[in-house]
């Protein structure tokens, strides 16, 4: 069965220093990764997905399936970026998600 | 656009009553789902739908079961509520075909006393 592991449950950051939010997939087929946000008192929302390999709002992530890792970035982090981080693994029509990070960004 | 509501944002229940959350979408999307999301847990799927009366089980399904008469709508069903079913439930939709993303509901906050 696939699992998707977040080891933080809580990430603090100053404003404009870089971000990394870890995410740590097991899957025996071939992975189809995303992340989602939900911003305080909004809906959980796509953030970006692997097969595109677009920025969206400054941030990337990189599918390494070496390391079966999907980690996300930003090199300089804004007070919106504040909110709740989701990495999902869609297989077979169904996301598993992880634990969820909060991101905390301090003025 | 792709809109998915839910019918209540706030819902509280006595322990033991039926309860019925509802969703509804207006984009023809085949897939439907149900989460539950707590705190430290993350979402789990509850139950999903790949087409009318058709149900398949989550990860945790015990305690609650689903309806889908109609493509847009996608009913979840606590038979008897209990204290541990307190918590956030999300619906979320997607085209049929496995390679989309899921488009979420603004959730219903279930309290159960």
């Amino acid at each position: 069965a696939q699992r998707v592991t977040q080891p933080e449950k809580l990430l603090s950051v100053f404003k404009g220093a870089p971000v990394e939010l870890k995410c740590n997939y097991s899957y025996s087929g071939s992975p189809e990764l995303f992340w989602y946000v939900q911003y305080s008192r909004q809906r959980l929302q796509l953030l970006l997905r692997h097969i595109s390999r677009e920025s969206i709002k400054g941030f990337t992530a990189d599918l390494n399936k070496g390391e079966t890792s999907f980690h996300l970035k930003k090199p300089f982090a804004q007070e919106e970026d504040s909110a709740m981080y989701y990495c999902a693994l869609l297989a077979y029509e169904k996301l598993t998600f992880g634990t969820g990070t909060r991101l905390t960004i301090i003025p | 656009d792709v809109k998915v509501t839910q019918s209540s944002r706030y819902l509280v229940k006595r322990t033991g009553e039926k309860v019925f959350l509802e969703c509804v979408q207006d984009m023809d999307h085949e897939n439907m789902f149900w989460y539950r999301q707590d705190p430290g847990l993350g979402l789990r799927l509850i139950y999903f739908s790949y087409d009318v009366k058709m149900k398949e089980k989550g990860d945790i399904p015990e305690g609650y079961s689903v309806s889908r008469e109609k493509k847009e709508r996608f009913s979840l069903i606590l038979e008897s509520a209990s204290t541990n079913q307190t918590s956030m439930y999300l619906c979320a939709t997607s085209i049929a075909g496995g390679q989309e993303t899921q488009y979420f509901g603004p959730g219903t906050r279930l309290l159960v006393l």
